[in-house]
């Protein structure tokens, strides 16, 4: 079982629509919950951490969080063109010194 | 913002020759760099961690001699890959967190793209 388990896709959406990407993680300890977003051909880029249980919005995305069921998901509304691209999954435990698991991604594309 | 750049941005070399990779932190102490490879379509694959003032800590199957990494100061990591070869080729990011900063995610450099010829 990998740590950071994300769906490969790709997830493909209509403008307009709400995008939802799933993340689940094996290690009960983990603390700090992130999701990067990597356009093709560059870096990623950091978009939303997430602490604690619930829900964490920063304008069209939220992130949400439930450790219970070991299980980060980001979501897109209003997904637009731009938003097309490959989203990245990170965990940071207690144990691994700041060091972040990343997920293989999951690929969106937003049709106009 | 933390701002980390890194330079080249893409490289074309000769089989067999060294290529070196800088990788600044521009507004920021950077106590942590983790350098990263991408193959193209597949996901970030960690090579090495590096501590400032310390020896970097490869991950399992990342050759340390060929693949050399320096941190020598708190802004600055370096990653030399030496003797590169075809299969060297790939799409080389850092990353830095700051000081009493490692739980608030990663600033990403900008990459390299490397391609061996």
């Amino acid at each position: 079982q990998k740590e950071v388990e994300q769906n490969s896709g790709p997830l493909s959406v209509p403008e307009g629509a709400i995008a939802s990407l799933n993340c689940t993680y094996s290690d009960r300890g983990s603390q700090s919950f992130f999701w990067y977003r990597q356009y093709s051909g560059k870096s990623p880029e950091l978009i939303m951490s997430i602490y604690s249980n619930g829900d964490k919005e920063d304008g069209r995305f939220t992130a949400q969080l439930n450790k219970a069921s070991q299980y980060v998901s980001l979501l897109i509304r209003d997904s637009q063109p731009s938003d097309s691209a490959t989203y990245l999954c990170a965990v940071i435990t207690n144990t691994n010194a700041g060091k972040s698991t990343f997920g293989d991604g999951t690929t969106l594309t937003v049709k106009p | 913002g933390a701002v980390v750049s890194q330079h080249p941005s893409r490289v074309i070399c000769k089989s067999g020759t060294s290529v070196k990779i800088e990788c600044r932190s521009l507004d920021f102490q950077a106590t942590t760099m983790f350098w990263y490879r991408q193959f193209p379509k597949q996901s970030l694959m960690l090579m090495a961690t590096s501590n400032e003032g310390s020896k970097a800590t490869y991950e399992q199957g990342v050759e340390k001699d060929k693949f050399l990494i320096n941190h020598a100061s708190l802004t600055l990591s370096t990653l030399t890959v030496t003797s590169a070869h075809p299969e060297d080729s790939s799409f080389y990011i850092c990353s830095a967190t700051r000081r009493g900063h490692s739980n608030y995610g990663y600033t990403f450099g900008s990459g390299t793209r490397l391609t061996v010829v």
